[in-house]
């Protein structure tokens, strides 16, 4: 089993929809959780970056932890076509400021007009 | 938020050349970087931990002789992929922590052609 889980996709939504990504996890060490949006042949960028239960709301974006069962998800509202990209869930272990992340597999999406 | 900065962006080597990436941490100082190599439609797979003024730390499976690794200083560290084969083409990516936080934020991507 891997440590992280995270459905490939592709997803495909229409414009203006409300996306849902989200990904589990079995290491319950994991303290902080990123979601990072890559375009294609681009290196991934931050997108949201949270350590505790709950949710953390960014413009469109909202990020959602739940530790007690493993599992995190990142919401985007009105979805625009510039939203497509792949979507990877991060996340590591409180181990001073420098340890390695775990990513998921990362999920396609595909905004369409 | 923090700028990573990775050159070059594209390179085309012929067979059992040696090819230099460089990252640099533009707006912050790094003493730790990343190298990741991503396969289309993959994820990212971590190579190796970069920190500045020791040697690298190599994950498993990676030979630490075929990718060699300097982190001169705080704001750059370089992958030099060394007598390169086609098996080795591969987009190359690079992160840096920022300190405090430790938020992770990546380069730009290498994308390396062996011919």
């Amino acid at each position: 089993q891997k440590e992280v889980e995270q459905d490939p996709g592709p997803l495909s939504v229409p414009e203006g929809a409300i996306v849902s990504l989200n990904c589990t996890y079995s290491n319950s060490a994991f303290q902080y959780f990123m979601w990072y949006r890559q375009y294609s042949r681009k290196g991934p960028e931050l997108l949201m970056y949270t350590y505790s239960s709950g949710n953390k709301e960014d413009g469109r974006f909202t990020a959602q932890v739940d530790k007690s069962s493993k599992y995190i998800s990142l919401f985007i509202r009105d979805s625009q076509p510039s939203d497509s990209a792949t979507y990877l869930c991060a996340m590591r272990i409180p181990t001073g400021t420098a340890s390695k992340l775990t990513f998921g597999t990362g999920t396609r999406l595909q905004v369409t007009l | 938020g923090a700028v990573v900065s990775q050159h070059p962006s594209w390179v085309i080597c012929k067979s059992g050349t040696s090819v230099k990436i460089e990252c640099r941490s533009l707006d912050f100082q790094a003493t730790t970087m990343f190298w990741y190599r991503q396969f289309p439609k993959q994820s990212l797979m971590l190579m190796a931990t970069s920190n500045e003024g020791s040697k690298a730390t190599y994950e498993q499976g990676v030979e630490k002789d075929k990718f060699l690794i300097n982190h001169a200083s705080l704001t750059l560290s370089t992958l030099t992929v060394t007598s390169a084969h086609p098996e080795d083409s591969s987009f190359y990516i690079c992160s840096a922590s920022t300190p405090g936080t430790g938020e992770l934020f990546f380069g730009e991507g290498s994308r390396l052609t062996v011919l």
